[in-house]
């Protein structure tokens, strides 16, 4: 079992649809991360949400944290192609020090 | 913005040999120094995490042995696959964390490397 379950696993949708991924867990984050990945390339990471029930927006991306600060979603309006990707959610839990743990990722295609 | 350079991007290696990594942060001082290991369409999955000048804290399951983790200096850390088999064949990513930096600062990524034993 993973500390952080992230859903769906996988997700193929088409251009122009909505569409929402989900990072969960039991255990408490002082902050969650957000990353995309490309193949064959290293994760970057895309926000960083660190007070309970925050909402932070990147163009048509929107990320909010829960109010208990153990879950957190990414939804993604008007998908576009370049917007494939594996989406990981990662965070350190509050009594884990700096050790990065990340969720189980969302591998996204969004097809022209 | 922080930059962590990894080397090499893929190597291709003979089954008993060894292999190096390296993974440096290019603009910031990094105390800590993480590397993860990647299979196919799965996440990352934390092998060590490297601290400057002293011994690397390995995952339950790695083998300290096999993977040799050295960070000699704030900019600077390996990864060596001993003696290495087809299994090890993998992607390995790298990332740090700036000094004096809290987690929700988030990490650099290096841009891995894909490791083949032939």
């Amino acid at each position: 079992t993973q500390l952080l379950e992230q859903s769906p696993q996988f997700l193929s949708i088409q251009e122009g649809e909505n569409l929402t991924v989900y990072c969960n867990s039991s255990s408490v984050f002082s902050s969650l991360q957000w990353y995309r990945q490309e193949p064959g390339e290293g994760p970057v990471l895309l926000v960083t949400v660190v007070t309970g029930g925050e909402v932070k927006k990147l163009k048509r991306l929107t990320f909010q944290f829960g109010d208990a600060r153990k879950d957190s979603s990414l939804h993604i309006t008007a998908a576009q192609p370049g917007d494939t990707g594996l989406y990981l959610c990662a965070g350190a839990p509050d009594n884990a020090g700096n050790m990065l743990t990340f969720g189980g990722g969302t591998r996204l295609m969004v097809k022209p | 913005g922080a930059v962590v350079s990894q080397h090499p991007s893929r190597v291709i290696c003979k089954s008993g040999t060894s292999v190096k990594i390296e993974c440096r942060s290019l603009d910031f001082q990094a105390t800590t120094m993480f590397w993860y290991r990647q299979f196919p369409k799965q996440s990352l999955m934390l092998m060590a995490t490297s601290n400057e000048g002293s011994k690397a804290t390995y995952e339950q399951g790695v083998e300290k042995d096999k993977f040799l983790i050295n960070h000699a200096s704030l900019t600077l850390s390996t990864l060596t696959v001993t003696s290495a088999h087809p299994e090890d064949s993998s992607f390995y990513i790298c990332s740090a964390t700036r000094a004096g930096h809290k987690t929700n600062y988030g990490y650099t990524f290096g841009s891995g490397t894909r490791l083949t034993v032939v």
